[in-house]
C-alpha cells in the first residue's frame, strides 16, 4: 500500500479482555516495528520482525503481549487479559530493513482499557 | 543501554524565526544513528531527518538542520523561518549499532509552539 496502516485506529475494552491490533506495513517493506506510546511520552519498542522472523521480544512488557507476522507481510499485537496500565497509542512502523534509515510510522491505534 | 534526553517539555517561537530543539544522548557506542520526528495534533509520526555517528558534516533537509556535536553526545535540531505548521511534539531518537538492532529508542519529545 501506499504507507503503513493499522487498525483499529481506536479500541476501548474492559479490563480482562483479549485484545488484537492490526498492521500492514509499505508492500515492499521487510521489517516491521511495533512501539508503545504512553500519553505525553516518545515511543516505545516493543518488538519488530524481520520478514516473518522475530528476532527481539525484549521490549514486549509481559507475558499477555504477543505479536506475529506469519507471511512477513501483515503482523498483529495480541494482548491479553488487558489491564488499565496497558491503555496507550499503539504505533506500528515499517522499513526496508537492514540499516535503512528512516522507518515510516502508522496512524497507531488508541487503546483505552476500562 | 541508550539513553535519549530532550530537556524542553515545551518551546515557544515567532512566526519565521529560528529555533533550536536540544537533544543529549547517552551511549558507549562509536556507531550509532540519530533521528529526528515531528508528530503534529493529528497523531502521526513524520520523519524530518538523519544524522550518523560517522558522518562528517551535519545533516540539512530543507528548513531541518541537525547540529551534530559528537564529543559533547548531542544533537540539537534547528528549525529555520518558522511556519505556523511546525507547530507540533518533535521527538529524538537513537539507532544503536550491529546487526539487528533496529528499534528505535525516543525521548520524551518537545512541543513546539509557533507563534503568528
Amino acid at each position: 500500500g501506499a504507507g503503513v496502516s493499522q487498525s483499529p485506529r481506536y479500541k476501548v475494552t474492559k479490563r480482562g479482555q483479549d485484545v488484537t491490533l492490526r498492521c500492514d506495513p509499505i508492500s515492499s517493506h521487510a521489517t516491521l516495528y511495533w512501539y508503545q506510546q504512553a500519553l505525553g511520552q516518545g515511543p516505545e519498542f516493543l518488538t519488530y520482525f524481520n520478514y516473518e522472523a522475530q528476532p527481539d521480544k525484549s521490549g514486549l512488557p509481559s507475558d499477555r503481549f504477543s505479536a506475529e507476522r506469519p507471511e512477513g507481510s501483515i503482523s498483529t499485537l495480541t494482548i491479553q487479559r488487558t489491564e488499565q496500565r496497558d491503555s496507550a497509542m499503539y504505533r506500528c512502523a515499517s522499513s526496508l530493513g537492514g540499516r535503512s534509515n528512516e522507518q515510516f510510522f502508522g496512524p497507531g491505534t488508541r487503546l483505552t482499557v476500562l | 543501554a541508550q539513553k535519549i534526553t530532550q530537556t524542553q517539555p515545551g518551546m515557544f517561537v515567532q512566526e519565521k524565526e529560528a529555533v533550536t530543539l536540544d537533544c543529549t544522548y547517552d551511549t558507549s557506542d562509536q556507531s550509532y544513528g540519530l533521528f529526528w520526528y515531528k508528530q503534529p495534533s493529528s497523531g502521526e509520526m513524520i520523519f524530518l531527518i538523519y544524522q550518523g555517528s560517522y558522518d562528517e558534516q551535519n545533516a540539512t533537509e530543507g528548513r531541518y538542520s541537525l547540529n551534530f556535536q559528537k564529543a559533547r553526545k548531542s544533537a540539537n535540531l534547528v528549525i529555520s523561518a518558522s511556519q505556523l505548521g511546525d507547530s507540533a511534539m518533535y521527538f529524538c531518537a537513537m539507532r544503536p549499532p550491529g546487526a539487528g538492532s533496529y528499534q528505535l529508542t525516543f525521548g520524551k519529545g518537545t512541543k513546539l509552539s509557533v507563534i503568528p
